[in-house]
C-alpha cells in the first residue's frame, strides 16, 4: 500500500518566494496533519484537517502560511512570501479516527526539506 | 493540556548493550493512545509501535520490548543488545481524543558505537 507522499522531497528557494508543498495522504484516511522540525522548536504542529476540513490551525506561524485540502486525497501548504527562518523540515500526515477499533496511527510522509536563503 | 517528557537527551553505548528511553506523559483525557516514532540519519520518522490507554500489557517485539504504567504515566522503550543500526533520533508522543494531533516529546538520540 502507498503511504503519505509529499512533494517536493528537497527544495531551495530564495526570501520572497512562494513555496507550495504537497500531500497526498493515505488512502481512506480522515485526517491529515502538517508539521514542522527545526532544531530549535522540534517537531510542532501547525494544522491538522478532519474530512476535508481545518481543525485546529493555531499552530501556524503567522498569515505567510496557508494550507487547504480542497478534497480527500491532496493538501498543501503553502508559504508567502518565504524567510529564511522558515527553513525546516515540513512533515505531511496521516491517519484514521481514533477511538473506533481501528488502526489510529499517524503516518507521516518523508517530509519536504525546505531551504530558504 | 497534553505534555510529552523526554528526560534523556542524547545517549550512548556501546554495540550489544541493552538501553532503555524514558517517556513521560500528561493528559487529563481517560482515553489515549501512546507512540514511539524512529527518526533515524535519513530523516523520515518511522512508526514502532501504539499502545492504547486501556490495555496495559507490556509488548515485545524482537530486540524491542516497552513497558506501560499507567501509574506513573510512563510508556517506556528498551533496546535489547543495541546495534549500530538502531542509532536514531526516538520520539515518544501522545494522541488523546481531546487534541486528535500527536503531542511530541523533545526526543532521545541515540548513539551505538560499534
Amino acid at each position: 500500500d502507498a503511504g503519505v507522499i509529499q512533494s517536493p522531497r528537497h527544495e531551495v528557494t530564495e526570501m520572497g518566494q512562494e513555496v507550495t508543498l504537497r500531500c497526498k495522504p493515505i488512502s481512506g484516511h480522515d485526517y491529515l496533519f502538517w508539521y514542522r522540525q527545526t532544531m530549535m522548536r522540534g517537531l510542532e504542529l501547525l494544522i491538522y484537517f478532519n474530512n476535508n476540513v481545518p481543525i485546529d490551525d493555531s499552530g501556524m506561524p503567522e498569515d505567510r502560511f496557508s494550507a487547504k485540502m480542497p478534497n480527500a486525497s491532496f493538501s498543501t501548504l503553502k508559504i508567502q512570501p518565504s524567510e529564511p527562518r522558515d527553513s525546516a523540515v515540513y512533515f505531511c500526515a496521516s491517519s484514521l479516527t481514533p477511538g473506533q477499533g481501528l488502526d489510529n496511527t499517524i503516518y507521516f510522509g518523508e517530509g519536504s526539506w525546505l531551504t530558504v536563503v | 493540556a497534553q505534555k510529552v517528557t523526554q528526560a534523556q537527551t542524547e545517549i550512548s553505548v556501546v554495540e550489544k548493550e541493552d538501553v532503555t528511553l524514558d517517556c513521560v506523559y500528561e493528559t487529563r483525557d481517560t482515553t489515549y493512545y501512546l507512540f514511539w516514532y524512529k527518526q533515524p540519519p535519513s530523516g523520515e520518522l518511522v512508526f514502532l509501535i501504539r499502545r492504547n490507554s486501556f490495555d496495559e500489557q507490556n509488548e515485545i517485539s524482537g530486540r524491542y520490548s516497552w513497558n506501560f504504567q499507567k501509574s506513573t504515566s510512563s510508556f517506556n522503550f528498551t533496546i535489547t543488545a543495541s546495534q549500530v543500526v538502531d542509532s536514531a533520533v526516538y520520539f515518544c508522543a501522545l494522541r488523546d481524543t481531546g487534541r486528535r494531533a500527536l503531542t511530541f516529546g523533545s526526543g532521545t538520540r541515540l548513539q551505538v558505537q560499534p
